[in-house]
């Protein structure tokens, strides 16, 4: 089936670093792909899309650029801050079963320190 | 806009016992979202409404939970009884389109002892 998987972390940087998290999907089809963001003690929040090869998202500095040809999606910043420690997830959207349920990986926790 | 409203935000309960979780998507979004994570692995799919149907429940564990969304508003998920691996964090998320991405609530996080 439809599978997510990105890099374990945690992850810490300094400021003004350079980031990336890696991710990589199964899909039988063609899914969207989504960069999702936790903040401590709040609720996901979608950070960036991508609909189709070849696309990129970028949201606050973030990018991720839809690779088919490698099954990749990874996420880039080029300079974090300390306000980006998070937790990311990336996620594809599965139009089987008729509902385009998202299909998450585990979760890359990001630590930046001042 | 309001968000998705969850609540409660927390919920320590025993083993055997029977919880309620409610969700209020964003007004005027049909489709309604449930999943899960558990001990830090990676969210699971629950179930999916449109409006007061059932689109897909595929991800529901077992017959313990039970999903409702009467009216096509607000969703309940109901776990009885409760079981020790039940513990997690459960999220809702609501969208106006499939597939474009979703809001979600901040969570319920769900303590079974």
């Amino acid at each position: 089936g439809n599978s997510v998987t990105q890099m374990e972390g945690p992850v810490t940087l300094s400021e003004e670093a350079f980031l990336t998290i890696n991710c990589t999907y199964t899909a039988t089809g063609y899914p969207s792909l989504f960069w999702y963001v936790q903040y401590p003690g709040e609720g996901l929040q979608l950070l960036l899309k991508a609909t189709k090869a070849d696309d990129k998202g970028s949201n606050k500095g973030f990018e991720a650029t839809y690779r088919k040809e490698t099954t990749s999606f990874h996420l880039e910043k080029g300079s974090v801050q300390v306000s980006d420690s998070a937790v990311y997830f990336c996620a594809l959207s599965d139009p089987g079963g008729g509902g385009f349920k998202t299909i998450f990986g585990a979760g890359t926790r990001l630590f930046v320190k001042a | 806009e309001a968000g998705v409203t969850q609540f409660p935000s927390h919920s320590v309960i025993e083993k055997g016992q029977t919880v309620t979780l409610r969700c209020d998507p964003i007004s005027g979004h049909d489709n309604l979202y449930w999943y899960r994570r558990v001990m830090g692995k990676e969210i699971k799919f629950l179930l999916h409404f449109v409006k007061e149907s059932k689109q897909d429940e595929s991800g529901m564990p077992n017959n313990r939970f039970l999903a409702e969304r009467t009216g096509g508003t607000y969703s309940t998920l109901k776990v009885q009884p409760a079981e020790l691996e039940d513990s997690g964090v459960y999220f809702c998320a609501s969208s106006q389109i499939q597939g474009g991405g979703y809001t979600f609530g901040s969570g319920t996080r769900l303590t079974v002892v």
